[in-house]
């Protein structure tokens, strides 16, 4: 069964500082990888994802992340964060056509101090 | 993309009545299904999913059931609701194969 690890629950960081999310996954097959977002009172919204080719994947607002499959991660990236990524992620899995379902980690909750 | 419409947005039930929450979405055909529950510190809990028209997979044990009476229309149902069945309630859709879900507005249940 696939499954997504999300470690930390709630990181706490100053404007500008660089910030890294971890994401591990556990799946048997070709994996297709998301990061959501959901900001305060906001339905979820895909914050950039990765099917195949090149495994660093550039986002909206300037978020990244990179697939190394040989650890089983999607780590998301900003180097430079605003108070308005304030906000909570969820790292994502599913499968090719027949393993479609979508698994969420538990999700990340960001604050930023202005 | 997808439209995903779900309501009521929010619901106070009391303990032991019937729920019945509905899903509709837009701008696709075929579309596979989702209900989540959210929960804090838990993330996105998958309690159903459908790839088409009766085909329900249930993910978890619970009081609740799920059908799927139209291609583009997914309803979540309890005959009597527990005091546990409270929480933020949310319908996805997704294409098959290498496509995103989108998300309706969720559903906050409070069962009394």
């Amino acid at each position: 069964a696939q499954s997504v690890s999300q470690h930390n629950h709630h990181v706490i960081l100053s404007e500008a500082a660089s910030l890294e999310l971890g994401c591990n996954y556990s799946y048997g097959g070709t994996v297709n990888l998301f990061w959501y977002v959901q900001y305060p009172g906001q339905h979820l919204q895909l914050l950039l994802k990765y099917f195949s080719g090149d495994p660093l994947v550039k986002g909206i607002k300037g978020f990244e992340a990179e697939f190394i499959k040989s650890k089983f991660s999607f780590n998301l990236r900003k180097p430079s964060v605003q108070w308005s990524d304030t906000a909570e992620y969820f790292c994502a899995v599913n499968g090719d056509f027949g393993n479609e379902k979508l698994t969420f980690g538990t999700g990340t909750r960001l604050t930023i101090i202005p | 993309s997808q439209t995903i419409h779900q309501w009521p947005a929010t619901l106070v039930q009391p303990v032991g009545s019937p729920l019945s929450l509905e899903c509709t979405v837009e701008g696709t055909s075929n579309p596979n299904l989702y209900w989540y529950r959210q929960a804090a510190g838990r993330g996105l809990q998958l309690l159903f999913y459908s790839v088409g028209i009766g085909q329900i997979s249930s993910e978890v044990p619970q009081n609740l059931s799920a059908s799927r009476p139209q291609d583009r229309q997914f309803i979540l149902s309890s005959k009597k609701l527990l005091l546990s069945d409270s929480g933020f309630y949310l319908c996805a859709s997704s294409g098959h194969s290498n496509t995103e879900a989108f998300f309706g507005q969720g559903t906050r249940l409070t069962v009394v």
